[in-house]
């Protein structure tokens, strides 16, 4: 049974530190997408991946944060610094193209101290 | 503009019982598809079901159902013979071909009572 992996699961951090948190799509799609949740703001969307190449990171701030795909394997979102604001739980999902379904992984929840 | 909206913030409904919750979107896109995730107190997010704006009958997944009715603009999740186990989050989604993005809404919390 395919499935989206992220890790960390958990992280907590202090102000000011950089974090890193991994995403492995399902073999076989194309396209990423990262988002944040929290209790106010709900489910933003910060970036959009289609065969590797950012379509849409409209929602992410861009000067803290940063999002990559080295290979097609593998996600990466970046905060550095971090900030108290940034403590959510930030979901990666992966699909075979708009607009078909994505398939979320189990979230890494991050705590900035 | 893109839109989905969820107007019912929590639904309560008897176990064994079927239980509705709303959906309505806003696209100008002819093609687009929607979609229903739940979100257990896990905080796992689990697709459920999907329906194609083309599809000409209404999906269904098991106990759960879309009713899609593309004049009014909505695509209520219809899940039939509560479980326990369905207490849960769920969120309606859309995405277009052209717009590139999915759309979540807001959410509707459902508690089902034994």
């Amino acid at each position: 049974d395919a499935r989206v992996t992220q890790t960390p699961r958990h992280k907590v951090t202090e102000m000011g530190q950089e974090v890193t948190m991994r995403c492995q799509p399902i073999l076989g799609h194309n396209t990423v997408f990262w988002y944040r949740q929290t209790m106010m703001q709900g489910l933003e969307l910060l970036a959009y991946f289609r065969n590797r190449a950012p379509l849409d990171d409209s929602g992410m701030p861009k000067d803290r944060f940063s999002a990559e795909m080295p290979d097609a394997t593998l996600a990466t979102l970046k905060i550095q610094p971090s900030e108290p604001r940034d403590s959510a739980v930030y979901f990666c999902a992966s699909g075979k193209g708009v607009p078909d379904t994505q398939y979320f992984g189990p979230g890494t929840r991050l705590t900035v101290l | 503009a893109q839109k989905i909206t969820q107007t019912q913030p929590g639904m309560f409904v008897q176990e064994k019982e079927a239980v509705t919750l709303d959906c309505t979107y806003d696209t100008s896109d002819p093609s687009y598809g929607l979609f229903w995730y739940k979100q257990p107190s896990s905080g796992e997010m689990i697709f459920l079901i999907y329906q194609g704006s083309y599809d000409q009958q209404n999906a269904t997944e098991g106990r759960y159902s879309l009713n899609f009715q593309k004049a009014r603009k909505s695509a209520n999740l219809v899940i039939s013979a509560s479980q326990l186990g369905d207490s849960a989050m769920y969120f309606c989604a859309m995405s277009t071909y052209t717009g590139n993005q999915f759309y979540f809404g807001t959410g509707t919390s459902l508690t089902v009572i034994p």
